[in-house]
């Protein structure tokens, strides 16, 4: 258990729609990091936030969005979706904003869109 | 460019042999370099990384080698074992102050019994 945690740990919903994914950062992390991982493929950066200010912008499609509140909890919002966006979608937190810290990865929350 | 190519995509060794992944990349700033395990389904696992000012670190069965010079890292399992097959990312961040990691796109490990 790496100590970050992430629900809801499997979402189905239909194309169109718009959903939430939450993490919630290791104690004392001050960074959270998302990622989108396909099926049988590498991890895609999209957002990272520190200390509830983005800090850097992968891939991450319009569509899509995140914000970090002041318990640092963080969420990923996703609307307009589509078949492609079918993922797990991973966060990770690290102590700091900086990358050579190591990032410490939650259970992933498994999006199906149909 | 931000770029880490991973190699080999795929890899299958016989239990008790040794295997070896290489990642190279772009950034020369980059300065840390870790290593995840992924099984299926489950979440990315820091297994070991190395810093720049450190060419090798060990930890039982497995060891990462770092050379700056050509810009390439590589993760060694020695003995391997059938749990020992997963999914296996290397990463490298972009910059030596930045935020983001770019990930290799893998290599799958088998084990065969």
């Amino acid at each position: 258990d790496s100590g970050v945690t992430q629900t809801p740990k499997h979402l189905i919903t239909a194309t169109g729609q718009r959903v939430t994914l939450r993490c919630s950062p290791r104690s004392g992390d001050l960074s959270v990091y998302w990622y989108q991982q396909s099926l049988d493929q590498g991890l895609q950066f999209l957002i990272q936030y520190y200390n509830g200010e983005e800090r850097a912008k992968g891939n991450i499609l319009e569509r899509f969005s995140a914000q970090q509140f002041p318990d640092l909890h963080s969420e990923l919002n996703l609307s307009s979706l589509e078949l492609g966006d079918s993922a797990l979608y991973f966060c990770a937190s690290s102590p700091s904003g900086r990358g050579s810290y190591e990032q410490y990865f939650g259970p992933g929350t498994r999006l199906t869109v149909t | 460019g931000e770029n880490v190519e991973q190699h080999p995509s795929t890899l299958s060794v016989q239990e008790g042999d040794s295997a070896v992944i290489k990642c190279t990349y772009s950034d020369s700033a980059s300065n840390y370099f870790p290593w995840y395990k992924q099984e299926l389904g489950k979440r990315p696992q820091l297994i070991i990384d190395i810093r720049s000012n450190v060419g090798e670190k060990k930890d039982q069965r497995i060891a990462v080698t770092l050379n700056k010079t050509a810009k390439h890292f590589s993760l060694h399992i020695t003995e391997t074992q059938p749990e020992d097959s997963a999914v296996y990312f290397c990463a490298a961040p972009k910059g030596s102050g930045t935020y983001k990691y770019i990930f290799g796109t893998g290599t799958r490990l088998k084990v065969l019994a």
